[in-house]
């Protein structure tokens, strides 16, 4: 089976602009979450997705939201980039949201706010 | 607060010599617990999962974890490394119930020297 794959991989933005980054779960998974990776903060949870509707949100501002489609692909768009918003975004999948879920993750999208 | 910790920032070791990385959450109620590690330009893989059951867990690569309830935690171990675990590890932790986040610890590097 092929893993969680994530576009793009690397991406350099400056402020102000948009993005739109993209994950694809592992076949036959249903929920997708995202977190951010930085050096200072670590690993933070931004949102989950199952069923194309988003289950929980983490702390972040409303520039950060995302979607999720009937073939449980999904989507984060960052709007307003500010240089903090520098990180490596994570895309993570699982069957469902069951206790006994295990969540799988991609490699990542690198961005870079210039 | 909710919290994960993980004791040690950066770990030093040479190979053979055998290694325990702590982690400690500070969250109520029934959890779920994961190693994750993360080679060098590889992204993130479950080492071993703790959901219920025996407290001592058997991950890949030789790595176990004990859960100890009392004391809120959930300790990596390997009898001996080798130079191929130079990587960062991390601990997280999901609540049972409506919240199906993870949340993870600061991370600890390992180094291992050949």
């Amino acid at each position: 089976k092929a893993g969680v794959t994530q576009t793009p991989r690397y991406l350099i933005k400056t402020r102000g602009q948009q993005v739109t980054l993209s994950c694809s779960p592992i076949s036959g998974h249903r929920s997708v979450s995202w977190y951010q990776q930085t050096p200072g903060q670590g690993l933070q949870f931004l949102f989950e997705y199952f069923s194309e509707t988003q289950r929980n949100k983490g702390n972040f501002p409303g520039r950060f939201s995302g979607r999720q489609f009937s073939n449980s692909r999904s989507e984060m768009n960052v709007s307003t980039l500010e240089l903090g918003d520098s990180a490596l975004y994570l895309c993570a999948s699982s069957q469902g949201l069951g206790h006994t879920d295990t969540q799988y993750f991609g490699p990542g999208t690198r961005l870079t706010v210039l | 607060a909710q919290s994960v910790s993980q004791h040690n920032h950066h770990v030093i070791l040479s190979e053979a010599a055998s290694l325990e990385l702590g982690c400690n959450y500070s969250y109520g109620g029934t959890v779920n617990l994961f190693w994750y590690v993360q080679y060098p330009g590889q992204h993130l893989q479950l080492l071993l999962k703790y959901f219920s059951g025996d407290p001592l867990v058997k991950g890949i690569k030789g790595f176990e974890a004990e859960f100890i309830k009392s004391k809120f935690s959930f300790n990596l171990r390997k009898p001996s490394v080798q130079w191929s675990d130079t990587a960062e590890y991390f601990c997280a932790v999901r609540v049972r119930g409506n919240d199906y986040k993870l949340s993870f610890g600061a991370g600890t590097t390992v180094t291992v020297r050949a």
